[in-house]
């Protein structure tokens, strides 16, 4: 199966703060990588699809980026909304696989 | 409404079974692939299983391989996940997701993600 590790695992900061997680996978995935949020107690948001391409209703302060094996979900301008934790997911083969998450915390 | 209602969630013994269901409404169930996430308390997302839209084809992580059994009722619009020999390590939430299908990639197919999720069914295995 394909790994996927994901860093940082948390990560403080600011409203209005720029933040980038990263995902790197084992093997070269194509673009076939994407980034879904999560709120406590709540399912999985779609965010970021084909490694890029944002999801209707997401905003644009969202961007992805990457192919092969190194991707990165960059917030431009974080707002209060979006303190979280984040997953990339590839699902370029079955079984497909998450990383580990990044929790996203206010400084 | 686009919707997704994951059931049968409950308390088990370990090697006891549990079968979970998920009810898909307002879209063409019969057109899309779906999957089983699941998630342990504190834990990060797992990727369980898969079906294909026509149920020919079946997809399953390696630590469940050969235990749960993934299928789907195209006129009751339901997806099952047959869960036996069960262990303490599959204590989790348990998602179901409809796996669309979006832009054309470079290499002649398309890019596909996870695009509706259920709210989820706790399964708990303890004795």
């Amino acid at each position: 199966a394909i790994q996927m590790t994901q860093s940082p695992s948390s990560l403080s900061a600011s409203v209005g703060d720029r933040v980038t997680i990263t995902c790197r996978a084992s093997r070269g995935i194509r673009n076939d990588l994407g980034w879904y949020q999560q709120k406590p107690g709540k399912a999985p948001k779609l965010l970021i699809y084909g490694s890029f391409t944002l999801q209707a209703g997401v905003p644009s302060r969202f961007s992805g980026s990457g192919t092969g094996t190194d991707f990165t979900l960059t917030i431009s301008s974080l707002q209060p909304e979006d303190f979280a934790t984040y997953y990339c997911l590839q699902d370029y083969n079955y079984p497909y696989t998450f990383g580990q998450g990044t929790k996203l915390e206010i400084k | 409404e686009v919707q997704l209602l994951e059931s049968g969630g409950g308390l088990v013994q370990p090697g006891g079974s549990l079968t979970l269901s998920c009810v898909a409404s307002g879209f063409s169930f019969n057109n899309y692939a779906m999957s089983w996430v699941r998630q342990a308390p504190g834990k990060g997302l797992e990727w369980v299983s898969a079906i294909s839209a026509g149920a020919d084809n079946t997809f399953y992580a390696d630590y469940v391989e050969g235990r749960f059994t993934i299928s789907r009722d195209i006129p009751k619009n339901t997806v099952y996940l047959q869960m036996n020999s069960l262990r303490a390590e599959d204590t989790a939430m348990y998602y179901c997701a409809k796996r669309e299908k979006g832009d054309r990639d470079s290499w002649g197919g398309y890019y596909y993600a996870f695009d509706i999720w259920g709210r989820g069914t706790m399964v708990t295995v303890s004795s």
